[in-house]
């Protein structure tokens, strides 16, 4: 079964500077790869979806960007950090013909 | 954005009871999943019913669809303490089932 790697677990950045969050994806091939952000105590948020190598679904583009540069890595990046991009931010998989969602454990992000 | 609403958003009851939550989604769909999340960490999937079911059972969780109402319920029998946590709905969209939109939770607390 897929394992997914995520991390860090905490991050604490200042305004202004550069985000990057990698996840990545073991026991399976050809996943398609979400990132999903959660504000405190509420719902999931869709960020980005990819379903391969270079392809990328933007539903919240504003500050934050996503890249696929192999099949089982997903990377979230930010070029300068807002306060408002606080949150737990979980990356997650479906595989082959299996519908259901997978999650990392996510990253706690603060923005100061 | 987000797909699905969900009610009551907080939910506290005594062990043993039944516990009842809704969700309600705006497109047409393929399958509608419900997600357990523990505080702080990553989602686990519970069960998935499809569009053309109206209901599906696993162990304590029974689910119903009504597509035409385009709403959900899970409904936890005889909870326990360890059943507190959030729960969530999730949807695909009937034309683009690779993009997953998650509703807005409901918090249960069940007391021993």
């Amino acid at each position: 079964s897929q394992t997914i790697h995520q991390w860090p677990a905490t991050l604490v950045q200042p305004v202004g500077s550069p985000l990057s969050l990698e996840c990545t994806v073991e026991g399976t091939s050809n996943p398609n790869l979400y990132w999903y952000r959660q504000a405190a105590g509420r719902g999931l948020q869709l960020l980005f979806y990819s379903v391969g190598i270079g392809q990328i679904s933007s539903e919240v583009p504003q500050n934050l960007s996503a890249s696929r540069p192999q099949d089982r890595q997903f990377i979230l990046s930010s070029k300068k950090l807002l306060l408002s991009d606080s949150g737990f931010y979980l990356c997650a998989c479906v595989t082959g013909t299996n519908e259901k969602l997978f999650f990392g454990s996510g990253t706690q992000l603060s923005v100061l | 954005s987000q797909q699905g609403e969900e009610d009551p958003q907080a939910l506290s009851i005594q062990e043993g009871e039944n516990a009842t939550m809704n969700c309600s989604y705006k497109t047409s769909i393929n399958n509608l999943q419900w997600y357990r999340q523990n505080s702080g960490r990553g989602l686990v999937h519970l069960i998935l019913i499809r569009s053309n079911e109206r209901e599906k059972h696993s162990g304590r969780l029974r689910v119903t669809l009504d597509t035409s109402k385009k709403s959900s319920s899970l409904l936890i029998t005889a909870s326990r303490a360890a059943d507190t946590a959030s729960y969530f709905c999730a949807t695909d969209e009937a034309y683009n089932t690779d993009k997953l939109i998650f509703g807005t939770g409901t918090r249960l607390q069940v007391f021993p």
